[in-house]
């Protein structure tokens, strides 16, 4: 199975708190996790990824945690403000020399002021 | 910077025209790819291509072509528009290292309406 599920489809956050994405798969021949970010009239661009040996990956106020043996992965954008409002993808490629991402359904997350 | 332009912004075309979606990237990338946006499904594959003359079919082609005669240049072609094509569509690129960080660069959209 190629699917990556994502949840939830929207979700609303105050300035300040935690905003949460969630995504599973069942391929285990996935090997590269990322997120991409996409604001209004723009494309997708990457945000923040990891590799299925490493449990955390952390960049600034964006943190993916990933679980193996779940076969899930999530985003985690502490302190969210609303610069951060935008719709977030999670993605995941085979393995070996593929070069094609499967994409989650997205998420659009609203921080509110 | 890596730039990935598409030829329009927004296009409206009436059922049964056939339609060109140009885009262009300036990074000398081997892979170029052909997504649809829609609300609720995510970026879906219509088609990639890994060299000049070279494509292969996504997760749902039909309906679409492809051309790649430079490297630069992938072309997204709706031999005959139908309404359940109005979408938004986004061509991306990207360089393909083993083992490394792997990121697909996109352009800004087509916004399509068939009506």
């Amino acid at each position: 199975q190629q699917q990556v599920k994502q949840s939830p489809q929207s979700l609303i956050v105050q300035k300040g708190g935690i905003s949460i994405i969630n995504c599973a798969y069942e391929n285990t021949a996935f090997d590269y996790f990322p997120w991409y970010q996409q604001f209004p009239g723009k494309g997708p661009a990457l945000l923040i990824a990891i590799r299925p040996d490493v449990s955390e990956k952390k960049e600034g106020r964006f943190t993916i945690s990933f679980n193996k043996s779940a076969k899930q992965f999530s985003l985690h954008i502490m302190d969210s403000q609303p610069g951060d409002s935008a719709t977030y993808f999670c993605a995941a490629r085979w393995g070996g020399s593929a070069r094609q991402l499967t994409f989650g359904s997205g998420t659009q997350l609203t921080v509110l002021p | 910077d890596v730039k990935v332009t598409q030829s329009s912004r927004y296009l409206v075309k009436r059922t049964g025209e056939k339609v060109f979606l140009e885009c262009v990237q300036d990074m000398d990338h081997e892979n170029m790819f052909w997504y649809r946006q829609d609300p609720g499904l995510g970026l879906r594959l219509i088609y990639f291509s890994y060299d000049v003359k070279m494509k292969e079919k996504g997760d749902i082609p039909e309906g679409y072509s492809v051309s790649r005669e430079k490297k630069e240049r992938f072309s997204l072609i709706l031999e005959s528009a139908s309404t359940n094509q109005t979408s938004m569509y986004l061509c991306a690129s990207s360089l393909y290292v083993a083992g490394v960080r792997y990121e697909q660069y996109f352009g800004p959209g087509t916004r399509l309406t068939v009506t």
